[in-house]
């Protein structure tokens, strides 16, 4: 059990477009979404946190109305890179925490290259 | 401030040789503790937690880790590597009611055969 997916697994887009990526717990109610971004061989950093029917957290430094996260249920939250840009290019992972003891369970990633 | 630190960015072993990942913490609360190793291009996999009990907490792969206190430390062993171990490997500090992670800046294990 617990099972978190993410679609697309890959997405290549030009520059100035958007792209949305899902974020699903496949088998367990989420009650909050986390969304991390990590650039090659470097650690993960939080993006922003995201609870079902509020708004998103964002970490300091990242820009909201570029990442637009919305999550609409318990077991789906959505990233959209707005205008994206290349320097957005990077692997988005998202996580879901079931439950109050703080353990998450990761997708397997999204590779998002803007050209 | 909280952190996590994994001073090994990159560790090389043996296949069959015993393995230890170093791992430092600091969190002003009481933590929670987890490992999550990462393949090429992957998600991240919980190999093992510590909420509170027993400081030797046992995962899966066979790895095991045991929670110090006085050394804020939560070090991450395995008695014999396999080759199929060779990937990223992260130490996190965090939960609660945000349920935020910190994660380290990770080690790289290679295996040699």
């Amino acid at each position: 059990g617990a099972v978190v997916s993410q679609h697309p697994s890959w997405v290549i887009c030009k520059s100035g477009t958007s792209v949305k990526i899902e974020c699903r717990s496949l088998d367990f109610q989420a009650t909050t979404m986390f969304w991390y971004r990590q650039f090659p061989k470097q650690s993960l950093m939080l993006m922003a946190t995201s609870n079902e029917g509020s708004k998103a957290t964002y970490e300091q430094g990242v820009e909201k109305d570029k990442f637009l996260i919305n999550h609409a249920s318990l077991t789906l939250s959505t990233l959209t890179v707005t205008s994206a840009h290349p320097e957005d290019s990077s692997f988005y992972i998202c996580s879901a925490r079931r439950g109050g003891l703080g353990e998450q369970y990761f997708g397997p990633g999204t590779r998002l290259t803007v050209t | 401030a909280q952190s996590v630190t994994q001073p090994d960015i990159h560790i090389t072993v043996s296949e069959g040789a015993s393995l230890e990942l170093r791992c430092n913490y600091s969190y002003g609360a009481t933590p929670y503790l987890f490992w999550y190793v990462q393949s090429p291009g992957q998600g991240l996999q919980l190999l093992l937690k510590y909420f509170s009990g027993d400081t030797l907490v046992q995962g899966i792969k066979g790895f095991e880790a045991e929670f110090k206190r006085s050394q804020s430390s939560f070090n991450l062993r395995k008695p014999s590597v396999h080759w199929s171990d060779a990937a990223e490997y992260f130490c996190a500090v965090g939960g609660g009611n945000t349920g935020k992670l910190i994660f380290g800046q990770g080690t790289t294990l290679q295996v040699k055969p």
